[in-house]
């Protein structure tokens, strides 16, 4: 039974670039959440997917966006890199839009912005 | 704002038992979780109270208690492998959850 995967594990990009991490959520989930995790914090919400729409948002900028694809895939898309956007990004998967309570999360994309 | 408070750090010995608590000020609460996370690694999750009172397993057990917007989490018979963070996290309407900033647990031999 699949987990989540992320990739790629690393990613170093400077400011004003545009970057995009992808997430397969475990096997038969179909709802998928992005957060970001900066050192020593907790993780944020970013948005959350499901049936290809977002379906909410955390307080983050429009330069967050993302995207849900047939097979329950996701991707993250960060535009004009800022430094502060150095962080973990997490992919949690969890199974039907909010009807159940635990979320899988995958190891992460860890970003560096120069 | 929504936010939840809980202790930066909790050190305990082998064996012993500890309690990490967790205050939240969040609308639209459902219910409140609990993820471990060691370092490097992904937030695994440990349990999830929707109502008050207590859910045990195994060595940890999680309360909730709605009416003071407070939680905690109780591990027992701590093992060295248990040092690791521990979040709570507030379910927040439907479909998001509030993180909280994190409780550092060191377990010594």
């Amino acid at each position: 039974d699949a987990g989540v995967t992320q990739s790629p594990t690393h990613l170093i990009k400077t400011r004003g670039q545009q970057v995009t991490l992808r997430c397969s959520p475990k096997s038969g989930h179909d709802t998928v959440s992005w957060y970001q995790q900066a050192l020593g914090q907790g993780p944020q919400f970013i948005f959350q997917y499901y049936e290809e729409e977002e379906r909410q948002r955390g307080n983050f900028p429009d330069r967050f966006s993302g995207h849900q694809f047939p097979n329950y895939s996701s991707e993250l898309n960060v535009n004009a890199l800022l430094l502060g956007d150095s962080a973990l990004y997490l992919c949690a998967s969890s199974l039907g839009q909010g009807a159940y309570n635990e979320q899988f999360f995958g190891p992460g994309t860890r970003l560096t912005v120069l | 704002g929504q936010s939840l408070e809980q202790p930066s750090e909790v050190t305990a010995v082998e064996g012993a038992i500890v309690q990490i608590n967790c205050t939240y000020q969040t609308s639209g609460f459902y219910g409140l979780s609990w993820y471990q996370q060691h370092d490097g690694g992904a937030p695994t999750f440990l349990s999830y109270n929707a109502l008050d009172g207590l859910e045990e397993t195994g060595r940890f057990s999680s309360f909730l208690s709605r009416s003071d917007s407070y939680g905690y989490l109780l591990l027992q018979e701590l093992q060295m492998k248990d040092s690791a963070s521990y979040f709570c996290a507030a379910k927040s309407g439907t479909y998001k959850y509030i993180f909280g900033t994190g409780t550092r647990l060191k377990v010594l031999a």
